[in-house]
């Protein structure tokens, strides 16, 4: 099936600090997502992106859907403690009848 | 509210039985989903239906049953097959067709199976 590449694995930041986190594919992507998941809950969704180039903002979160339909990217801005969790990308390859692929999360740290 | 809910949160089953995992939606979603979700891995998919009395296998459908005779429910059943069943179990839900499939999860199920 296709794969989607999230790297690294963690990422370590201090509080006020902004943090920036991509996605890749080798294949091209109709939509694509991202998730935020607390311990022990299920993920929420942050952002949803629909179309190539496509740059939508939730508060202090920013993500765009990159030109080559290959990749996505996540910023946090100004970062605070209640930040911390793991960071997924999803997404629907452009083949049909695909489902939601998901990358391996990063977990990200706030240092106070 | 509308949402998902997942019940129990935590679940002990002993060897060699079977446990059913429950998923309800109130968010007239068409489409619901179970995934699995192991330490370091990404989701993968358990099963999928995208409208009442029909469903389709995901990645990992061996040793997992279900049923969608409601559009509001859609549980699944561990069976004694599955081989390593102790994991986080997600439900999601989302339209079916339309925009991305885009979907929305439920709090999740932590199956322990002593």
């Amino acid at each position: 099936g296709q794969q989607l590449n999230q790297s690294p694995q963690s990422m370590f930041i201090q509080e006020g600090e902004d943090v920036s986190m991509n996605c890749t594919s080798s294949s091209i992507f109709n939509t694509w997502l991202w998730y935020k998941q607390d311990p022990g809950e299920g993920p929420v969704l942050l952002i949803a992106l629909y179309k190539a180039g496509e740059l939508t903002s939730n508060g202090r979160l920013t993500a765009q859907f990159g030109i080559t339909r290959k990749d996505s990217f996540l910023n946090i801005s100004a970062s605070i403690p209640s930040d911390v969790g793991i960071y997924f990308c999803a997404g629907q390859w452009a083949g049909a009848n695909s489902k939601l692929t998901f990358g391996k999360g990063i977990t990200l740290s706030v240092r106070p | 509210d509308g949402g998902i809910t997942q019940s129990p949160k935590y679940l002990f089953r002993k060897e060699g039985q079977n446990v059913t995992l429950s998923c309800e939606q109130n968010l007239n979603h068409d489409a619901m989903y179970w995934y699995r979700q192991d330490p370091g891995q990404g989701l993968r998919l358990i099963y999928y239906s995208q409208i009442v009395n029909d469903f389709q296998k995901g990645d990992i459908a061996e040793g997992y049953s279900v049923s969608r005779e409601k559009k509001e429910s859609f549980p699944l059943t561990v069976t004694s097959a599955q081989k390593n069943p102790t994991a986080f179990y997600l439900c999601a839900s989302g339209l079916a067709g339309g925009a991305g499939d885009t979907q929305y999860f439920g709090p999740g199920t932590r199956l322990t199976v002593l």
